[in-house]
């Protein structure tokens, strides 16, 4: 089955401990994102990849990083938690841009 | 930044109704427009796209483009309950090194039995 997997699906941290939030998908696909949702400010990408090796800053990048090491895997790791970082994250991939984005079932992160 | 509008919503209409949902965008190089449905506690999933001006029809969904007027709009005919949804519209901000994809706030959509 195509699909987009995240885990943790819940996590709840504290305040500076280091965490990663993996993402993979096996659907061969060239495009990953990272996204998180808040009430009242919708969806917001985090970092993007283009390829293995090619990673840029979405809208708010602050806090986060990313790598992209193999194509199919794409961590979101968050060195120091702070409590902003308290949001819905989502996963995606998709052929390219201009192409449907797959969603992964989400990870609820609460910092304390 | 570039942006990304949505009407703010909640949407209510009965059921058989035309519901219109809109959106904006600001980055007048955009190429490729999107909206996605996302039901509550779940993962947004892809409705419609549309690359060129004009409309683009699927089933009861059109979108409509109109790249003079930066606006894409989706229309929903014969609504139904099942359609109740929060609506994403997400736009393609690839200009020069970025690839990047931004998304509305979401217009909330309620349809009435």
């Amino acid at each position: 089955e195509a699909q987009v997997t995240q885990n943790p699906r819940y996590l709840i941290t504290v305040t500076g401990k280091k965490l990663t939030v993996t993402c993979s998908q096996n659907m061969n696909h060239e495009y990953m994102s990272w996204y998180r949702q808040d009430p009242g400010l919708g969806l917001r990408q985090i970092y993007y990849s283009m390829n293995v090796e090619v990673t840029d800053k979405g809208d708010v990048p602050e806090g986060y990083k990313v790598s992209r090491k193999e194509k199919r895997n794409f961590p979101l790791i968050l060195e120091s938690p702070s409590p902003n970082q308290t949001s819905l994250y989502f996963c995606a991939s998709s052929l390219g841009l201009a192409n449907e984005q797959f969603f992964g079932p989400g990870t609820r992160l609460t910092v304390l | 930044q570039k942006e990304v509008e949505q009407n703010s919503g909640p949407l209510s209409v009965p059921e058989g109704a035309i519901a219109s949902l809109n959106c904006t965008y600001s980055d007048r190089g955009s190429q490729s427009f999107f909206w996605y449905r996302q039901y509550s506690g779940k993962s947004p999933e892809l409705i419609m796209f549309i690359y060129s001006n004009g409309d683009k029809e699927d089933g009861r969904f059109t979108a409509q483009l109109n790249k003079a007027s930066q606006y894409v709009s989706l229309l929903i005919r014969d609504s139904q309950p099942s359609d109740s949804a929060t609506y994403l519209c997400a736009v393609d901000n690839s200009g020069g090194s970025n690839y990047k994809l931004t998304f509305g706030k979401g217009t909330l959509l309620t349809v009435n039995p």
